[in-house]
């Protein structure tokens, strides 16, 4: 079993929805979990992270439940620009290395 | 954005030649990384630095060695490039405090052709 999974997609939705991305990471110890957006053939750069009580930033909502190691990103009244393919991101503690999921495509449609 | 920059942006080469690819951040980050990104695989870590000469191995390190003699500055070898070695390269950076992990910065990558 991979170490963190996600839907592969693609997600192809209309503007205005609101679409679901979930992510499994596999190492309880897992201490700091991350969504990071990937433009194509761009870097990959921080969306935000994910803290346990869960947390918000405008349309973004990111959601962690360590019981089922399962994290969660929504994106509500989806916008063109948010196409793109979404990075789900763990580290197991203070100063280890990032391991990243597959990602997930989102492509929103007019 | 935060100082990190990769050179050169894109470079085609022969099997059997060395190459370095070198990342420079200005923002004084004790941790550095480089990946590679290939389709159906995703982001793999190669090599990382904690620190000024100390180094170690990630998933995908055969035939790939680093040096870090400055803070600022991450280089990665292919020591004899081969075909399997293209990919787009990304460095990156990184700090945590107090038992805080903050998030990467990427360089914008370096596209890499073997031929």
């Amino acid at each position: 079993r991979k170490e963190v999974e996600q839907d592969p997609g693609p997600f192809n939705v209309p503007e205005g929805a609101t679409v679901a991305f979930n992510c499994t990471y596999s190492n309880s110890a897992s201490q700091s979990f991350f969504w990071y957006r990937q433009d194509c053939r761009k870097e990959p750069k921080l969306l935000m992270s994910v803290y346990s009580s869960g947390n918000e930033d405008g349309r973004f909502t990111a959601q962690l439940n360590r019981a089922s190691q399962y994290i969660s990103l929504l994106i509500r009244d989806s916008k063109l620009s948010d196409s793109a393919t979404y990075l789900c991101v763990v580290t197991a503690s203070y100063g280890q290395n990032f391991v990243f999921g597959p990602g997930t495509r989102l492509s929103v449609l007019p | 954005d935060a100082g990190i920059t990769q050179s050169p942006r894109h470079k085609v080469t022969e099997t059997g030649t060395p190459v370095t690819l070198r990342c420079h951040q200005t923002e004084n980050h004790r941790y550095m990384y480089w990946y590679r990104q290939d389709p159906g695989h995703g982001l793999r870590l190669i090599h990382y630095s904690y620190g000024v000469k100390d180094t170690d191995k990630g998933e995908v390190s055969d035939g790939y060695s680093v040096s870090r003699s400055k803070t600022e500055d991450f280089l990665l070898t292919l020591e004899s490039a081969t075909s399997s070695q293209t990919s787009v390269y990304f460095c990156a950076i990184s700090e945590s405090s107090r038992g805080h992990n903050y998030g990467y910065t990427f360089g914008s990558g370096t596209r890499l052709t073997v031929v």
